[in-house]
């Protein structure tokens, strides 16, 4: 079946620097990739959509220059949180849309100190 | 219009019991309806999903009911185990399989099987 591989599973970074997230798709080509952002006991939140080699498209009220997304390859899609704070502690998860319909990723938790 | 509305938000099944999960939608441009069961601290994994050309579908002890007319659709988990005991989401989207459409999702279900 098809796998999503995000990593890392959990992060924990200063306040003020980026970390960069990576989902890779393993055995199949993603034309579009989802950021999901999942706060505690609350569903998925969609961020931003991505298509391979174009610019990402975000939801209203998130912040593209703090939420940078990159899609340069149909197995490979990046979400880097610049200038993290504490208040972007989160669990953060891609979903890659295929052949196979729609594949998460295992999510990454970041906590920002 | 986008809303899919999702209940209840949390149950509790004795083991070997059926466990009913419902969903409403609005948008009659949906035309895929996928479940997904998500485990603390993991992704979201599908589970199952259906077409509005079904009334239902069947995969093991998950069956999904649809009723195009109410604009409804169901989650029963059959004899329910406690490894069941996850956060069910439902989810509508428009457009085939492998689309770039987005996924709207429910607000989630807990599910409890206890012994």
């Amino acid at each position: 079946g098809a796998v999503v591989s995000q990593h890392p599973s959990w992060v924990i970074c200063k306040s003020g620097t980026s970390v960069k997230i990576e989902c890779r798709s393993l055995d199949f080509q993603a034309t579009t990739m989802f950021w999901y952002r999942q706060f505690p006991k609350q569903s998925l939140m969609l961020m931003a959509t991505s298509n391979e080699g174009s610019k990402a498209t975000y939801e209203q009220g998130v912040e593209k220059d703090k939420f940078l997304i990159n899609h340069a390859s149909l197995t490979l899609s990046t979400l880097t949180v610049t200038s993290a704070h504490p208040e972007d502690s989160s669990f953060y998860i891609c979903s890659a849309s295929g052949r196979y319909g729609y594949t998460f990723g295992s999510g990454t938790r970041l906590t920002i100190v | 219009q986008q809303q899919v509305k999702q209940s209840p938000q949390s149950l509790i099944v004795q083991k070997g019991g059926i466990s009913i999960i419902n969903c409403a939608y609005e948008n009659t441009a949906f035309d895929y309806f996928p479940w997904y069961q998500q485990f603390p601290g993991k992704g979201p994994a599908s589970l199952i999903a259906i077409r509005p050309d079904v009334s239902e579908k069947k995969e093991g002890r998950f069956t999904i009911s649809f009723n195009k007319s109410a604009k409804q659709f169901s989650l029963h988990i059959m004899d329910s185990q406690p490894g069941d005991s996850a956060t069910y989401f439902c989810a509508a989207s428009i457009g085939n399989t492998g689309t770039a459409s987005k996924l709207t999702f429910g607000t989630g279900t807990r599910l409890q099987v206890t012994l």
